[in-house]
């Protein structure tokens, strides 16, 4: 059982342009999370899927960013117009919904870490 | 609406030695409680958890947790610290219900092991 993939793992961009992110969860997991993390904090809610349903957006969510799941598989993140503000880590995590000891328990990617210069 | 507090920015223990990071936690609900472990440049591995059962709850790495309700805490424990423990700890919190909902963390403790 594979865990949680994220790509790439580092982007360095420059203001203005635009950036995608690609998390791959644990296989069979039917809900995926985004969280964006600063430094010297915890990881921050962004938004999470249900299957290809995205089921709630923070306000953290600007309309620069999008994220889809088109097939329930993997979901990509795009920032448009990055801003310096927007440096981070992204970070993906993956949950099976069932009931029992092994519900509820998020596992994590690595991370994309975002530089915007 | 949920929150976690994590009131030591850094803890320092030697090693061998007992080690505690402390996390409060509000709901208005029941809660579900977490703690995480992030190693420089990587994602968060899960240590534990409390849903329901027993308050003293084991994880990975001989670390365990106490769910104390009436002090709204859930503190991370290791009888016996290691230099290798030395990570950024993270407390979680959701509420119950509904099911599977976004965790909210803490800011996060800094644990460093001294040899």
């Amino acid at each position: 059982d594979t865990g949680v993939s994220q790509d790439p793992r580092h982007k360095i961009t420059k203001r203005g342009q635009n950036v995608t992110f690609r998390c791959d969860p644990i296989s069979e997991h039917n809900r995926l999370y985004w969280y964006r993390q600063t430094l010297g904090q915890g990881p921050e809610f962004l938004t999470y899927f249900q299957n290809e349903a995205q089921l709630e957006k923070s306000r953290l969510l600007s309309d620069r960013f999008s994220a889809e799941r088109p097939k329930g598989s993997f979901s990509t993140l795009e920032i448009q117009r990055t801003e310096q503000g927007d440096s981070a880590m992204y970070l993906c995590a993956s949950t099976e919904e069932l009931q029992g000891p092994r519900a509820e328990t998020q596992y994590f990617g690595p991370g994309t870490r975002l530089l915007v210069l | 609406a949920q929150s976690v507090a994590q009131p030591e920015d850094q803890v320092n223990v030697a090693e061998g030695n007992p080690l505690t990071v402390k996390c409060t936690y509000s709901v208005s609900g029941n809660p579900y409680l977490f703690w995480y472990v992030q190693y420089p440049n990587r994602g968060l591995q899960f240590l534990l958890k409390y849903i329901t059962g027993d308050n003293l709850v084991k994880g990975s790495y001989g670390f365990e947790a106490e769910f104390n309700k009436s002090q709204t805490s859930f503190h991370l424990k290791k009888p016996s610290a290691l230099v290798s423990d030395s990570a950024l700890y993270f407390c979680a919190v959701r509420d119950k219900w509904p099911g599977n909902t976004p965790l909210v963390f803490g800011k996060g403790t800094r644990l460093s092991v001294i040899a």
